[in-house]
Formats: C-alpha cells, structure tokens, sequence
C-alpha cells in the first residue's frame, strides 16, 4: 500500500514559470513531510519540510503547502531554473525510517 | 556537513558472487538506512539500523543482509547476487532526538550491474 503517493511520474515547465509537485498521502498520523531533490548519478538531497501545524513553508524559490484535509501537499518552485530540473521526491517520516513518493522528474526549459 | 560515503560509485558482478556495499557516515549519525532506487518505484527501503549491531527490515529485505559493527559504518550484503538485483543503491543516515523527524542525509549511490 503506497501511503505516499506522486501520480505525476514527469512534469515540464518554461524557465522563469511555477512548477508545481504534488503529493497525496494516505495516513493522516504524519506529521511532518519532507521534499528532496535528486540529480542524475548523485543522492537526494534534503531542500525543504513542513510540519502538520503549519499550511505552509517558504524558502526562496522553494514553497511547500499542505493541505491536511485533503491529504496533499505540494512543493511550488518559482521562478523555474534549468538548474532545478531533477527528480523530487516527497517523504513522511514512520518510526525511524521514511516513507518516499516514486518521484516526479521536473525538466525546466531553457 | 554530513558527509555519507558509498565505497564504489559503480560496481559490476556476475550472478551468484557474494557482494559488499559499503557505507561511512562522519556524523556520529545513529540510524543508518539503505536504499534501491528503480524506475518508477522510487526509493525502496532495504534495511535500516537504529544502533551498532542492531537492524531491521525495511520493505524489500529478501535477497540481502546487512552487518553494522561500527557507528559509521553499515554494510550491505547481497548473499547471492540476481539479475534483478541490478539497481541504485543508496545509502542514508539520519539523527535521533533533538529536533523531531531529522532529514536524512544520502551518499551519492552506487550503480550495481549483476551480469
């Protein structure tokens, strides 16, 4: 059972537009959620979080929302860079262990 | 920075070797996790530890094994390598306590062609 779901395996976006990742979870007892970033041939990298007391997380570029009744976060990024085409991964953490999305492949293009 | 150092970026076995792949953390990071990443199926948990000598399975643990007998270090072992054993794998590390639900920190992976 996928208690983390990205039903948007790719997603392309113009340089200088929003891109906008979406994540569904099934378990309403998470608490706090996690996006990553990972580029081809290196790890994820941690890029932003939020937990359940708050609808919303900003970093720069980076914006996380979280909608609890719906189940659904999502990660906004903008202005898109062709430097943030990667694949993201959303993730809740269990007891010591996470649970990850399948990822969504962003292309930004030039 | 955490720094989590897979030993091999690529690494290819014929089928049935005994394979090692070997993770160091410079953190004193208690947990420590490994991971395969396929297409499509994103991050697949293999084992975790939570401590030096202790383990648990993660999601997919047939077919592997893992060994931490240092805090920096854990292993994982494919005790028979299979073709469908080709994959990523990426190794983790996270803290415990403090501020809750600690990222995880992630080596650069390592590319396992079983031929």
């Amino acid at each position: 059972d996928q208690q983390v779901k990205q039903n948007s395996p790719s997603l392309s976006v113009q340089e200088g537009r929003i891109s906008i990742l979406n994540c569904d979870y099934t378990n309403s007892m998470f608490d706090y959620f996690l996006w990553y970033k990972k580029y081809p041939a290196e790890g994820p990298t941690f890029l932003i979080s939020i937990s359940s007391i708050k609808d919303k997380n900003e970093d720069g570029r980076f914006t996380v929302f979280l909608n609890k009744s719906a189940k659904h976060l999502s990660l906004h990024i903008v202005p898109s860079q062709p430097g943030d085409s990667a694949v993201y991964f959303c993730a809740a953490p269990g007891t010591y262990k996470y649970i990850f999305g399948t990822g969504t492949r962003l292309k930004v293009l030039a | 920075d955490v720094k989590v150092t897979q030993s091999s970026r690529y690494l290819v076995k014929r089928t049935g070797e005994k394979v090692f792949l070997e993770c160091v953390q410079d953190m004193d990071h208690e947990n420590m996790f490994w991971y395969r990443q396929d297409p499509g199926l994103g991050l697949r948990l293999i084992y975790f530890s939570y401590d030096v000598k202790m383990k648990e399975k993660g999601d997919i643990p047939e077919g592997y094994s893992v060994s931490r007998e240092k805090k920096e270090r854990f292993s994982l072992i494919l005790e028979s390598a299979s073709t469908n054993q080709t994959s990523m794998y990426l190794c983790a590390s996270s803290r415990t306590g403090g501020q809750p639900n600690q990222p995880q920190h992630f080596g650069d992976g390592t590319r396992l062609s079983i031929l």
